[in-house]
């Protein structure tokens, strides 16, 4: 059974970098699938942030205007996200997630982590 | 950007009542809709990918459907677990969006 976990840092100053990392445990990061980064506002609905390959290949949205980096760390069997220059708009749950790359479907999710943007 | 309308945002029903809850994609996606139930407080789970697909180890009371650029979440025999919200997601093309979210409330 794979498992997701994410950790970071919950709270981030704004104009600063939010850091996450999604742990993975029960599967190989470098099996065939991607790995991916949501997120959802205190009260709304979901927001597609990106996904990583285990070749370090990406995809990402553009609403987030080059603010995103996501990378992975194969030998930690982990993957990671930093979004810079963060305002009170990134305040979120940030969810990691495996995507099944037959359809780009997200079968398995992280319990998710409240990043609170403030001062 | 692929832009999803779902429908209703809220729905208010009953235990055994029969629900359907749709999207309509901006532009074609072929078969690349899911559907995603979330729970307050936890993260959402798959129910249903490549538009008709049940998940392993979902109830086979949910079912989906398209015809064109329409997708149907149906839920039959609604039970007490089942109220949540619903989105929709489509997975043809980056970036990857979500519909608005369906909260399903009890009657």
């Amino acid at each position: 059974q794979v498992q997701l976990q994410e950790s970071g840092s919950g709270l981030v100053k704004p104009s600063g970098t939010l850091s996450l990392t999604c742990g993975v445990s029960g599967g190989s990061i470098s099996n065939d699938n991607w790995w991916s980064w949501v997120r959802q506002p205190p009260g709304k609905g979901l927001e597609w942030i990106g996904e990583i390959y285990h070749s370090g290949s990406t995809n990402d949205n553009p609403s987030l205007k080059s603010r995103v980096t996501i990378s992975v760390d194969k030998s930690k069997n982990q993957f990671s996200l930093r979004l810079a220059s963060v305002t009170a708009a990134d305040t979120a749950i940030y969810y990691c997630a495996r995507v099944q790359y037959s359809g780009w479907y997200a079968d398995y999710w992280g319990q998710g982590i409240l990043v609170t943007v403030s001062s | 950007d692929i832009q999803m309308a779902q429908s209703p945002s809220s729905l208010s029903t009953s235990v055994g009542d029969r629900v359907t809850i749709t999207c309509r994609a901006s532009q074609y996606i072929s078969s690349y809709l899911n559907w995603y139930q979330q729970k307050p407080g936890k993260a959402p789970k798959l129910l249903i990918y490549a538009a008709s697909n049940l998940q392993s180890g979902v109830p086979s009371r949910f079912s989906g459907s398209a015809s064109g650029t329409d997708f149907t979440l149906t839920i039959t025999s609604l039970q007490p677990e089942d109220f949540a919200t619903y989105y929709c997601q489509q997975s043809y093309r980056t970036p990857r969006t979500f519909g608005q979210g369906t909260k399903l409330e009890i009657k």
